[in-house]
């Protein structure tokens, strides 16, 4: 059974903390990205991978990290730095970066208490 | 260039109405324009993608309208249903560009 997993659906963090999204597909794709959705705000792309140990800052990329060490998997990282990270976010693939089609996993939900 | 204008923000509809979701784009270099469906906390899904080469295309209820001179794409759901009630984003991309989002429109349709 393909797709995206992401893993926790909730995360509930202390402020000062950092916390990590996992994100692992078996799609075999090349490229994966992080998104961002606040409400009314559509979904803002924070980083994204072309291929292994390799990845790029994207529109919204302050206060977050990532690491690409296998194919399958893109972790992202919400570090102290981040300033308002209550958010749903959501892991996405696609067959690279030309590729048109985007599959997304079905999201965590992380809120800052 | 980079932005996607998506109209309205939230749309009610009756059962068995027309939806009609609109929007708007400025970087020329995009070829393709993709609608995501997204259900409360889920994942947005694709549900219907058309390019400039086609003035319309249809996939069931489902209907995109494209117009290449005024920059502008609709979507049009036929008969709707309430369980098309759902957020939809229109997107864009081509020309070496990332997939842009529109901000989104809450559908709900209303028995």
């Amino acid at each position: 059974d393909g797709g995206i997993t992401q893993s926790p659906k909730y995360l509930f963090r202390k402020e000062g903390q950092n916390v990590t999204l996992s994100c692992e597909q078996n799609l075999n794709h090349d490229a994966m990205y992080w998104y961002r959705q606040d409400p009314g705000q559509g979904l803002r792309l924070i980083y994204y991978s072309q291929i292994v140990n390799d990845f790029q800052k994207g529109d919204i990329a302050e206060g977050y990290s990532v690491s690409r060490e296998k194919k399958e998997s893109f972790p992202l990282t919400v570090t102290s730095a981040q300033k308002n990270p209550t958010a749903f976010y959501l892991c996405a693939s696609s067959l690279g970066l030309a590729s048109n089609e985007q599959f997304f996993g079905p999201g965590t939900r992380l809120t800052v208490l | 260039q980079q932005q996607v204008k998506q109209s309205p923000q939230s749309l009610i509809v009756q059962k068995g109405g027309i939806s009609i979701i609109n929007c708007a784009y400025e970087n020329t270099a995009f070829d393709y324009f993709p609608w995501y469906q997204q259900f409360p906390g889920k994942g947005p899904a694709l549900l219907i993608a058309i390019r400039p080469d086609v003035s319309e295309k249809k996939e069931g209820r489902f209907t995109i309208s494209f117009n290449k001179s005024a920059k502008q794409f609709s979507l049009h759901i036929m008969d709707s249903q309430p369980g098309d009630s759902a957020t939809y984003f229109c997107a864009a991309t081509g020309g070496g560009n990332k997939l842009t989002f529109g901000t989104g429109t809450q559908l709900k349709v209303e028995l």
